[in-house]
């Protein structure tokens, strides 16, 4: 099975900071790996799919880099509505595997 | 836009089966592009990917959770279907379901919370 870690875990920033998560998979994935969005009582919102496309209606401040075992998710300029918990999530033929998932907290 | 909606018992007991079902709003669950999905989130916890299943019922399941999972799917409703057996605590979780493409999760339900306890 494909396994995903994410660093770091969480991070704390100020508004108009570039924040950079990072994603490992086990193994090669090529780009597909896609990143969310959760807030507490909400669904998770799609952000980022297949590496590097920005979904329909998601700020272009968001954007995400990489192919193959490494990714990058960047936020460039943070705003006080990014408090949240991203995660991302990589996917093959047959499975679904999520990352642990990365808390951005408002300074 | 598509919706998903969750529906099904709130509580269940230890060792019972819980069991949800999901209704989409057009026909896009006839559609063969797309996969049906089961996600759930236990409280502190991260997102668990349970399983999904084609229009033409095509299954995969998480495998560390395939033994007690069934997923199916009735396409003349709308509706695709979850049953989780033999549930303990640990199943307490809000469970999402969601329509995936290749993969990619873009629509998702509100979620449901579901408790196991006695």
């Amino acid at each position: 099975d494909i396994q995903m870690t994410q660093s770091p875990s969480s991070l704390s920033a100020s508004v108009g900071d570039k924040v950079t998560i990072t994603c490992q998979a086990s193994q090669d994935i090529n780009n597909n790996l896609n990143w969310f969005q959760e807030k507490p009582g909400k669904a998770p919102r799609l952000l980022i799919y297949d590496a590097s496309n920005l979904e329909t209606g998601v700020p272009s401040r968001f954007s995400g880099s990489g192919s193959g075992t490494d990714f990058t998710f960047t936020i460039s300029s943070l705003q006080p509505e990014d408090n949240a918990t991203y995660y991302c999530q990589q996917y093959d033929d047959f499975l679904v595997t999520f990352g642990p998932g990365t808390e951005v907290d408002i300074k | 836009q598509v919706q998903l909606q969750e529906s099904g018992p709130g509580l269940v007991k230890p060792s019972q089966t819980l069991s949800l079902t999901c209704t989409v709003s057009d026909g896009s669950i006839r559609s063969g592009g797309y996969y049906w999905s089961w996600i759930r989130q236990s409280a502190g916890k991260g997102l668990e990917w349970i399983g999904r299943i084609s229009s033409s019922g095509t299954t995969n399941y998480n495998p560390s959770l395939k033994s007690r999972v069934t997923i199916s799917i009735d396409t003349s409703k709308k509706q695709f279907s979850l049953r989780l057996s033999s549930v303990t605590a640990t199943d307490t979780a809000v469970y999402y379901c969601a329509r995936m493409f290749r993969g990619v999760a873009d629509y998702w339900g509100q979620g449901a919370l579901v408790t196991v306890s006695s």
